[in-house]
Parts: C-alpha cells; structure tokens; sequence
C-alpha cells in the first residue's frame, strides 16, 4: 500500500518558471490537501478538495493552482515561480474513519531561485 | 478569525511530563488533531478529539474542551526520541467541511 506518493521529492526553478508538483493517493480518499512549511513554521493550506472536480482556496492560494480530475491525483501547479514559494511542499489526504487521520507524503522541497 | 495559537517552544526532561495547550479562535469544527514532526520529515498523526474529554493513546493523552476554546497534547514518560515540533489542527473551520488548518506548532526538546 502506497499511500500518498509525491513527486518531485526536490527540485530547483529559475524565477518565473512553472512547474507542477504531483500528488497521488491509493486509500480511495475524498479530501486531499496540499500545504506549505516554511523553515520553522507551521503547515500553511494552499488549496483543498473534498472530491473529484471540486476544489477550494485554503489560506495562502496565491501563485497556485490546483485541479482534481480523478479521485487519486490532486496536482498542484505553480506558475512564474517567486523566490516566496521556496518551501516544503506536503500533499495529504484525510482518512475515511472519522479519526481526523491526515495521511501525509514525504514531501517536495522547492527552492526558486 | 480562524486562528490556533500553541506556545513556540517547551523544554522538558527525559521522564517527565509535558503539556502542550492549543487555544483556537474558531468554531463549527469537527474534532482537534494532533501530529508530530521531526526534522526533516512529514508529519504524523497522534491523536483527535471529536468530543470534549480526553483522549489517551499510550504515552500520549489529549483533551478538547470546546466551551473553553481549549486543548492540549499531554506527553508522559518523556524520551529523547520526543523531542520534535507538535501541531495542533482543525478540519471544518467556518462551516467549510473540508478546510483543515494548523497552528504554528510547538517545538519539544527533551534534555537528558
């Protein structure tokens, strides 16, 4: 069982560039996430989905965006790259027991440059 | 607003007890999460309370009191490995089902 499987795990963008981080889930989950963390902060929602075709606007959804076609994949796409974005990017998607679970992937490290 | 405010940073020793509170400023929510996060990793999830009470899951123990606008992750028997950052979070902020939020999270160290 996978899980949540993020990619690229690193990666480095000149300013402007685009690029699009991909998340996938093999739990059969509704709702994914993805967040931010900046170095010694808190998890910040960037966008969020409840399901297949629907998403919403988290807390700092500026600079992204982000489309659910399917169930598993939740990408999220960040266009003309600002040295602001250089984060940890985490994908998670929330279990289907009314547990509060996040499910987390490992994480994609951005830096722009 | 919707906001979880947790203490920056706790200091403990190996063997002791720790609380970590989270006070929050928002309502309507479905339950307070728990994770933990070592450096360099995702976090993990530890603990929820759906209901006010506490919840104990080993070494770990949490509480929710909505009325206060109050929780906290308790930590028994503290070991070197439990030194990490501790986030507390809220799914269901301003009638949105699916918005999950974090707080800044608190920063454990363990000292021997």
């Amino acid at each position: 069982n996978a899980g949540v499987t993020q990619t690229p795990k690193f990666r480095i963008l000149k300013i402007g560039q685009s690029m699009t981080l991909q998340c996938t889930q093999d739990m059969n989950h509704n709702y994914m996430y993805w967040y931010r963390q900046d170095p010694g902060m808190g998890l910040k929602l960037i966008y969020y989905s409840v399901g297949a075709g629907i998403t919403d606007k988290g807390e700092v959804p500026n600079g992204y965006n982000v489309s659910r076609s399917t169930t598993e994949d939740f990408p999220l796409r960040l266009e003309l790259a600002a040295p602001s974005q250089t984060s940890v990017y985490f994908c998670a998607s929330l279990g289907l027991a009314n547990t509060g679970e996040l499910f987390f992937g490992e994480g994609s490290r951005l830096t722009v440059l | 607003g919707q906001s979880l405010e947790q203490p920056s940073e706790v200091t403990a020793v190996e063997g002791a007890i720790v609380q970590i509170n989270c006070t929050y400023q928002t309502s309507g929510f479905y339950g307070l999460s728990w994770y933990q996060q070592h450096d360099g990793g995702a976090p993990t999830f530890l603990s929820y309370n759906a209901l006010d009470g506490l919840e104990e899951t080993g070494r770990f123990s949490s509480f929710l009191s909505r009325s206060d606008s109050y929780g906290y992750l308790l930590l028994q028997e503290l070991q070197m490995k439990d030194s990490a950052s501790y986030f507390c979070a809220v799914r269901g902020v301003s009638g949105n089902t699916g918005k999950l939020i974090f707080g800044q999270g608190t920063t454990l160290q363990v000292k021997p």
